[in-house]
C-alpha cells in the first residue's frame, strides 16, 4: 500500500455540486497539507495541518475547507465546486520542518 | 507574488550531456531548498535538498548549487538519462518561519537519446 492514499484519483463533478477528497497516510506523521497544480503556476498550498487540533490557511484557501478527522486523515471539502478549481491535487505528508514531503499520486478534478 | 520562480517552462538535453535546471526566489528569509521530480499521472517525490548554510550539496548524479547573494540556485545533473525526463520543481521552506514549502512553477526536462 502507498504512504500516502488519495481517493478518488479521477472525479468529474457539475458546477455548484459539494466535493470531498479524501487524504489518509500510513507515515505516522503530525503534518499534513493540500496543494494544487495548475500548469504554468506549480504547485499551491491551500490549507495545512500540523497536528489534529491545527488548521492552517494556505496561499489560496478561499472556496475550499478541511477536515483532520486524525492524525493518519486530512480531508478537503469543496463547498461548491466552481469550474477554475479544476485542477490536480495533492495530499502531502512531513514528520517536521526541514524534510522532505511525501506525496500522494493526487486526484484529478474536472468541474463542469 | 511568486516567491520561488523557474522561469524556463521547458528544457530539452541530450543524453549523456549535462542538464541544469534553475530557479530563483525572492525571499531572504527562505533557509532550506529542495528539488521534487514528478511523473505524468505520480505526485512529486523528493530528489536532493540544500541548506543555506551550505552552497553545494552532491547525491550521486545529481548536484544542487545555492548562491545567496543572487538569490538563486540550481540542480546540475550528470549525465543525463532517459529516465530523467519529468517535471522539476525547485521549493523553499522557512525552519523557522512558516515551515510550508512554497514550490516554483515547474520545468519540463526532455533527455532525448
Amino acid at each position: 500500500d502507498a504512504d500516502v492514499t488519495q481517493t478518488p484519483r479521477n472525479r468529474i463533478t457539475k458546477t455548484g455540486k459539494r466535493i470531498m477528497l479524501e487524504c489518509s497516510q500510513t507515515k505516522g506523521h503530525d503534518r499534513m497539507y493540500w496543494y494544487r497544480q495548475d500548469p504554468g503556476l506549480g504547485l499551491r498550498l491551500i490549507y495545512y495541518s500540523f497536528d489534529v487540533k491545527d488548521i492552517n490557511k494556505g496561499e489560496i484557501s478561499d472556496g475550499y475547507s478541511v477536515s483532520r478527522q486524525a492524525q493518519a486523515k486530512f480531508s478537503l471539502s469543496l463547498e461548491s465546486a466552481i469550474p477554475n478549481q479544476t485542477a490536480l491535487y495533492f495530499c502531502a505528508t512531513s514528520p517536521s520542518a526541514g524534510v522532505g514531503y511525501t506525496f500522494g499520486s493526487g486526484t484529478r478534478l474536472t468541474v463542469v | 507574488d511568486q516567491q520561488v520562480k523557474q522561469n524556463s517552462p521547458s528544457l530539452s538535453v541530450q543524453e549523456g550531456r549535462i542538464s541544469i535546471l534553475n530557479c530563483d526566489y525572492t525571499n531572504s528569509m527562505f533557509d532550506y531548498f529542495l528539488w521534487y521530480k514528478k511523473y505524468p499521472a505520480e505526485g512529486p517525490t523528493f530528489l536532493i535538498s540544500i541548506s543555506s548554510i551550505k552552497d553545494k550539496n552532491e547525491d550521486g548524479r545529481f548536484t544542487v548549487f545555492l548562491n545567496k547573494s543572487a538569490k538563486h540556485l540550481s540542480l546540475h545533473i550528470v549525465p543525463s538519462q532517459p529516465g530523467d525526463s519529468a517535471v522539476y520543481f525547485c521549493a523553499a521552506d522557512q525552519l523557522r518561519g512558516a515551515q510550508k514549502l512554497v514550490f516554483g512553477q515547474g520545468t519540463r526536462l526532455t533527455i532525448n537519446p
